[in-house]
This record gives structure tokens, sequence and C-alpha cells, in this order.
């Protein structure tokens, strides 16, 4: 059975310090992973994506995640968090051949303190 | 380019009412979903259709029906709409081959009184 966790429903950062938002994933085969960032009253855009190629993704606005099989985590970061960053971001499974299992997480909400 | 388009933004319905809700994709996407969100609980799959003609059922499909007019649309149709429909519905598309790119609408607000 395919799952993804997000470890934490809520995140608080200062400006310009860096961000961790965790992910696990449980997934049969290989899976694709995604983030998506969604801001109030919006609808989910993507960050970035990984698809079996290379471990280290990067995504737009200076974000990354690295893939880690051994851990079976996919964890966003970026160096240095901006006001703008604050938002609602989901990590996504999407298991091999299925359209129909495509698994959110639970979200983590991001704050960014001035 | 305008992705996928669903409507309408905002809905405030009666308890009994009906409504369908509309979404349009213009990437030539085979895959279209209907998910809900509700505090807490990320996005929930509805419906969904692999391909033109077929539908099936996701996690969350009590209260709800579907129809893949064409390639382009993919409509979600409550029939006697109750409180608990009360959420924000999002339509997305893609290839629905693993790794491609699910892109979404921007959501309609759905309250049930």
């Amino acid at each position: 059975a395919q799952s993804v966790t997000q470890l934490d429903s809520h995140v608080s950062v200062s400006e310009g310090t860096p961000v961790l938002l965790r992910c696990n994933y449980s997934s049969s085969y290989s899976p694709s992973l995604f983030w998506y960032v969604q801001h109030p009253n919006k609808g989910l855009q993507l960050l970035l994506k990984y698809t079996s190629a290379a471990t280290l993704v990067k995504g737009i606005n200076g974000f990354e995640a690295e893939f880690k099989k051994s851990e079976t985590s996919f964890h966003l970061t970026k160096p240095s968090a901006h006001m703008s960053d604050a938002a609602e971001y989901f990590c996504v499974v999407k298991p091999y051949s299925s359209a129909s299992k495509i698994i959110f997480g639970s979200g983590t909400r991001l704050s960014i303190r001035p | 380019n305008a992705g996928v388009t669903q409507t309408p933004k905002f809905q405030v319905l009666k308890t009994g009412q009906s409504m369908t809700l509309q979404c349009a994709q213009d990437m030539n996407h085979n895959s279209m979903y209907w998910y809900r969100q509700d505090p807490g609980m990320g996005l929930r799959l509805i419906y969904y259709s692999a391909s033109e003609g077929t539908t099936d059922k996701g996690e969350v499909p009590n209260g709800y029906n579907v129809s893949r007019l064409n390639k382009r649309e993919f409509s979600l149709r409550l029939e006697s709409a109750a409180p608990s429909q009360t959420s924000v519905y999002f339509c997305a598309s893609s290839e629905g081959d693993t790794g491609n790119t699910i892109y979404f609408g921007e959501g309609s607000w759905l309250t049930v009184v």
C-alpha cells in the first residue's frame, strides 16, 4: 500500500533562515514524488518533482528536495526563507502505472517571522 | 494557455439543491481528476477519468457523479447537496503516466447551508 506522511503540520521560521519541510513515503514500486505549494485561496502550483533521474531535485523559487530511497524520504529545503514563502506545502506520491492512486500528504503550513 | 479552468469559483447552495462544477483543460491531457480539500485532510480524490469515455471512483465518491464529456471537459455533479459537501473542490489533469505533472485549477469554494 502507498502512503505519504508529512511529519509537521506547521513550521515557523524567521526570514532569512533555512526551511526544512519533511515528507516520508511508502510505495511498493518506484514512485514519482512531487512538492506542491498552495497560497491562500489559490490552486496548487508545482514546486518540483522527482521521476527517477537525479536524486537532488531543484525547483522554483530556490526550493530543492532530495530523494533518499534508504530513508523513504523526500524532504523539501530552502537555504533562506522569504516572506512570500508563507503558504501550505503538499508532498504527493504518484506510484508507478496507476493514475488513480495519487496520494497527497495532509500538508505543512509554513509561516515566516519577520 | 489557460491550463485548467473550473467554474464557478464560489457557490452557496441550500441543502437538497443540485449543481454542476465545470472543468476544462487545454493541454490535451488524457487524465482528469476531481478532489475536495478540507482543513487538515489534504486533498482527497472524488472521481477520476483516465481517458475520454471512462470514469472511476476515488476515495470519497458518495454524493457525487461525474461526466467526461470529451477529452477537454470533466464535470462534477452534486445531485442533492448536503452540508458535509461544504468544501473547496479542485479539478486537475495530467498525462496519467508516472512522472507527469498534475496541473490544478484555481478551485471552487462551495458552501451548503
